[in-house]
């Protein structure tokens, strides 16, 4: 069965810091990974998704299928980025697929 | 668009009543999804019909628990009878063809306490 770790509930950081939030996973097949991101009082989002390689508000993410990561990165964090992060993985296929969700990671940006 | 749209809010039960969950979908959206968010598991998958179908309900915790889709612009989670460890967020999403190609659209949430 496929499996999402995100190991620190809680990450504090100061604005204009790097910012990496972990992510683990484990799955035997060929993972489609992506992270959801939820602001204070809005609802939960797509943030950005491995296959399209793509950087979104500055977050960047790789997929290291040597070391079944797919940590999220942003080199200078801003107060705007406090959020709750979930980490998710897409096992099964496209259409029939299960998509199952880390625990989270609450980050918080300090000025 | 509105967005999903979930009732309610909030919902504050007793232990032992049915509680019923309400989602709509974005129009055109031919997936939909129940979640339950707690603090110490984070997102949890219950539940997700295609087409008004369900097609994977292993994440649903127990038999009191139930969901439905009886048409394409509605679906409801039951819990009967409720229990204090059910209390969390609720969350409905649907997409439109599946999950890798296109986003899930998440609704606010139905936040459930019960007493």
């Amino acid at each position: 069965a496929q499996r999402v770790t995100q190991p620190e509930k809680l990450l504090s950081v100061f604005k204009g810091a790097p910012v990496e939030l972990k992510c683990n996973y484990s799955y035997s097949g060929s993972p489609e990974l992506f992270w959801y991101v939820q602001y204070s009082r809005q609802r939960l989002q797509l943030l950005l998704r491995h296959i399209s390689r793509e950087s979104i508000k500055g977050f960047t993410a790789d997929l290291n299928k040597g070391e079944t990561s797919f940590h999220l990165k942003k080199p200078f964090a801003q107060e705007e980025d406090s959020a709750m992060y979930y980490c998710a993985l897409l096992a099964g296929g496209t259409s029939y697929g299960k998509l199952t969700f880390g625990q989270g990671t609450i980050l918080t940006v300090h000025p | 668009d509105a967005g999903v749209i979930q009732s309610p809010r909030h919902e504050v039960t007793e232990m032992g009543q049915e509680v019923t969950l309400r989602c709509k979908p974005i129009s055109g959206h031919d997936y939909l999804f129940w979640y339950r968010q707690t603090m110490m598991r984070g997102l949890e998958l219950l539940i997700y019909f295609n087409n008004n179908v369900p097609i994977d309900d292993s994440g649903m915790p127990e038999d009191r628990f139930s969901a439905k889709m009886p048409n394409a612009s509605f679906s409801t989670l039951k819990i009967q009878p409720s229990e204090p460890r059910d209390s969390a967020v609720y969350f409905c999403a649907s997409s439109f063809r599946g999950l890798a190609s296109n986003e899930q659209f998440f609704g606010p949430g139905t936040r459930l306490t019960v007493l």
